[in-house]
């Protein structure tokens, strides 16, 4: 079962911030957050990764809680292609521990 | 150039019928995955094969067989179909072992069983 818990959707006017929200309260020491984001079924994609220290790529920015039980997805310009299904994983990092368990996710809305 | 493809993009069959979907990843990778999404877009993981050899199985019915003839490719056999078979799958790839174990994805196979 997924550890995270999103809210199941979201409006972000296009060219604002895009601020999606995840909380993971019982994560280990050991787990890492990640961020995928699904693209009106096609595969999902890796935007981001983290384990306490904010995280900055060219697609976003992961700001992840002190103590570790939260952590904020952010798209800085928001464009209508960000539209997707927006997913938030914890896992172990390392061999065997591969697999990615997707939850229900947040649909963010892009709107002109 | 694409990174993970899969063959066919569509799929429509009968019940009772057996069949198969091909996944190919061009990026050097030794992990591959299967997953499955449902009509509730709920995404699961099937299977996971490194260097060949299967090292996930999450409980998925024997009438799936995954077949991994070498590292670029891992490819899904589907026995004695079902209607609650109707899904997209998904085959993706990564370097295992690494802690950002970037997953890549292929574009989806929709299985319909009628």
């Amino acid at each position: 079962d997924a550890k995270t818990t999103q809210p199941p959707s979201m409006d972000c006017a296009e060219g604002r911030a895009a601020n999606l929200p995840c909380n993971h309260s019982t994560i280990s020491g050991n787990e890492y957050v990640y961020w995928y984001r699904q693209i009106h079924s096609q595969g999902p994609q890796y935007i981001i990764h983290g384990l306490k220290n904010n995280e900055t790529n060219e697609m976003a920015s992961l700001i992840i809680t002190e103590d570790r039980k939260s952590s904020t997805l952010i798209l800085p310009h928001a464009t209508l292609r960000d539209t997707a299904v927006y997913y938030c994983i914890v896992r172990v990092a390392g061999f065997g521990n591969e697999k990615l368990t997707f939850g229900t996710g947040t649909r963010l809305t892009i709107i002109p | 150039d694409t990174a993970v493809s899969q063959t066919p993009k569509y799929l429509v069959t009968q019940m009772g019928n057996d069949k198969s979907i091909k996944c190919e990843q061009n990026l050097g990778h030794d992990t591959m995955y299967w997953y499955k999404q449902d009509s509730k877009k709920f995404l699961k993981i099937m299977f996971s094969y490194n260097n060949k050899e299967l090292i996930i199985n999450e409980t998925v019915p024997n009438r799936f067989s995954p077949k991994s003839p070498d590292k670029a490719h891992l490819n899904l056999h589907i026995n004695s179909l079902e209607l609650g078979d109707s899904a997209v799958y998904f085959c993706a790839s990564s370097q295992g072992g690494l802690i950002i174990n970037e997953q890549f994805f292929g574009p989806g196979t929709r299985l319909t069983v009628l």
